[in-house]
């Protein structure tokens, strides 16, 4: 099984300022089809479902915020806030999709400081 | 506009089993694969199963795999989990996703319980 790795385990910004989450995976994720890596991020607000941000590593989500970037090779990725609001305070999972079974990150807890 | 709907969680004592169903509308079913995921209470995220559009290949994780089973009824726009064998360590809100490559739509989830 490919392990993802997040760090840190919590993230206290102040508002403005930039968030920074990092995923790393056991083993290459790269999809040799489209030579993109499979891993996306998702939001996870109190009592919602995850919500898509980013896939093939990069790729915003139609109707995301363009303070989020997502980039990253080999087997290190990095999710960036880049001035954070007060609705992006969230639980943020990385995930890889290239291989079964799928596996999770297991979370990074951003907070407001 | 896409939705998934889940339904038939609930309180369960250990070694029960119940039907977890997904609903969907504003796509066409047969045309993704869909995913299970799981979250036991204040816990990440676990993918579960997972089934091709036209119910011809499945996967699951071992964690599951012999005591769950994935399923699918495009003429009704339903996905489905039968959950067997239940143990306390399944206690989670059990999601469905639509899932070819990319989970980029979810449902609000059902809670499972597994008590005594």
């Amino acid at each position: 099984d490919i392990v993802m790795t997040q760090s840190p385990d919590s993230l206290a910004v102040s508002l403005g300022e930039r968030a920074t989450f990092n995923c790393k995976s056991s083993q290459s994720i790269l999809f040799s089809s489209n030579n993109k890596y499979s891993l996306a991020w998702f939001q996870q607000k109190p009592g919602q479902p995850p919500k898509l941000l980013m896939y093939w590593a990069s790729t915003r989500e139609a109707g995301v915020p363009d303070r989020f970037s997502g980039s990253g090779s080999g087997t290190d990725f990095t999710l960036t806030i880049s001035s954070l609001q007060a609705e992006d305070v969230a639980v943020y999972y990385c995930q890889q999709y290239l291989t079964i079974p799928i596996t999770f990150g297991q979370g990074t807890r951003l907070e407001s400081k | 506009e896409v939705q998934l709907v889940e339904s038939g969680g609930g309180l369960v004592q250990p070694g029960g089993s119940l039907r977890l169903s997904c609903v969907v509308s504003g796509f066409t079913l047969s045309a993704y694969w869909m995913d299970w995921v799981r979250q036991a209470p204040g816990k990440g995220l676990e993918w579960v199963a997972k089934i091709k559009g036209d119910g011809s290949v499945k996967y699951y994780s071992d964690s599951v795999k012999g005591r769950f089973t994935i399923s699918r009824d495009n003429a009704n726009n339903a996905l489905s989990l039968q959950i067997n064998t239940l143990r306390p360590e399944d206690t989670a809100v059990y999601y469905c996703a639509r899932a070819t490559w990319i989970n980029d739509y979810w449902g609000q989830g059902t809670l499972v319980t597994v008590s005594s």
